[in-house]
């Protein structure tokens, strides 16, 4: 069954700060590696998709990586602003409809 | 575009009445589609997906069903409700047949049973 670690579990930055989010997970055999980010009370959106053959992928000032044989990804989150207070989510898909299974989250502040 | 809609945002429903939570997805054919539930201080758990009309598979036992009448609807419902139904309920999409464009969530429904 597929384990998927968030750490840390809380994070509290500065603003300006560069910080780095990291996700494991027990199985290897998955189809991608999805990051989200929850607002308190909202949906998900969704920030990063990585493909299984890919390494990493790059949106604005967040970078992913994935490391599918070590079950390792990474979220950094470059010059980070108080907008990026939120929670963070990474999920990996595998199997029948690739199933998402969903870490537990890292909650995000960033302080002015 | 493809968009994916959720409603009702907000629900409050006595112990022992029935649940219909709606979902639909516009701008795409085929898709999967799934129920996810986040408990209060607990993660997103898998409730219910389906790869089809009519087909559906069920991740936990539970009080709650699905159905997918139509290629672009899944609904979730329950015939009586129990206090630890309360929680946030996402609908999600993915394509079907690939597992390289990740998923697509709704905006959610917060239901509290009291």
């Amino acid at each position: 069954k597929q384990e998927v670690t968030q750490i840390p579990a809380a994070l509290s930055v500065p603003e300006g700060e560069n910080l780095v989010l990291n996700c494991s997970f027990t199985d290897s055999a998955i189809y991608n590696l999805q990051w989200f980010r929850q607002d308190p009370g909202k949906g998900l959106t969704s920030l990063l998709l990585i493909q299984s053959s890919q390494r990493e992928q790059t949106s604005g000032r967040l970078n992913a990586s994935l490391d599918k044989s070590s079950g390792r990804s990474t979220l950094y989150i470059a010059a980070s602003q108080p907008g990026d207070s939120a929670t963070y989510l990474c999920a990996v898909g595998a199997g029948t409809a690739s199933k998402l299974t969903f870490g537990t989250g890292t909650r995000l502040q960033v302080t002015l | 575009s493809q968009t994916i809609h959720q409603w009702p945002a907000t629900l409050v429903q006595p112990v022992g009445s029935p649940l219909s939570l709606e979902c639909t997805v516009e701008g795409t054919s085929n898709p999967n589609l799934y129920w996810y539930r986040q408990a209060a201080g607990r993660g997103l758990q898998l409730l219910f997906y389906s790869v089809g009309i009519g087909q559906i598979s069920s991740e936990v036992p539970q009080n709650l069903s699905a159905s997918r009448p139509q290629d672009r609807q899944f609904i979730l419902s329950s015939k009586k409700l129990l206090l630890s139904d309360s929680g946030f309920y996402l609908c999600a999409w993915s394509v079907r047949y690939s597992g390289g464009e990740g998923y697509t969530f709704g905006s959610g429904t917060r239901l509290t049973v009291v």
